[in-house]
């Protein structure tokens, strides 16, 4: 089976712009996460799609959106970046108790 | 704090060393898991525990699991340096619906 695939690998944007990361699970896996991994943070959960339905949220303001389409695949959208958006945003999917991660985007603001 | 602090938060060995790295965690889970990261790239799984499991082995690695005390221990045996990664342990929280809860990491480091 494939693992789980993040695209794009890197990004670089400014300010003010906006970015959509997209993560393709794998097969036959329903439930895709998002985490954002900072030096500063750690790693923290952004939400969880099942099914195409947002299923958990965490604590992150709206800029921070997401869907996820009948075959599984996943989008993750952040409106207006800042500087301390600055990240590796990872995406994990899930079957029945593990999480696999993808190997994540590396999401640079200037 | 985070649900999930793993101690130490950095360790140093020789090759051939056990390293020891705990994990606290503060609400009942469903399990937890460890995870380990090399260099700020993904997320590779490593060992799931379940709440009844008070042990399990996978090759180098040993998990225990206390829920009386809410932590668990990850025991890597005879070291390699490609070993040396960042390890996260992660619970699965019972209470509400599901959700991951990551600990700060331990940086381990093996030498050669």
């Amino acid at each position: 089976k494939a693992g789980v695939t993040q695209t794009p690998r890197y990004l670089i944007k400014t300010r003010g712009q906006q970015v959509t990361l997209s993560c393709s699970p794998i097969s036959g896996h329903r439930s895709v996460s998002w985490y954002q991994q900072t030096p500063g943070q750690g790693l923290q959960f952004l939400f969880e799609y099942f099914s195409e339905t947002q299923r958990n949220k965490g604590n992150f303001p709206g800029r921070f959106s997401g869907r996820q389409f009948s075959n599984s695949r996943s989008e993750m959208n952040v409106s207006t970046l800042e500087l301390g958006d600055s990240a590796l945003y990872l995406c994990a999917s899930k079957g029945q108790e593990t999480q696999y991660f993808g190997p994540g985007t590396r999401l640079l603001v200037l | 704090s985070q649900q999930g602090e793993e101690d130490p938060q950095a360790l140093s060995i020789q090759e051939g060393e056990n390293a020891t790295m705990n994990c606290s965690y503060k609400t009942s889970i469903n399990n937890l898991q460890w995870y380990r990261q090399n260099s700020g790239r993904g997320l590779v799984h490593l060992i799931l525990i379940r709440s009844n499991e008070r042990e399990k082995h996978s090759g180098r690695l040993r998990v225990t699991l206390d829920t009386s005390k809410k932590s668990s221990s990850l025991l890597i045996t005879a070291s390699r340096a490609a070993d040396t990664a960042s390890y996260f342990c992660a619970t699965d929280i019972t209470s509400g619906t599901y959700k991951y809860i990551f600990g700060t990491g331990t940086r381990l480091k093996v030498l050669a």
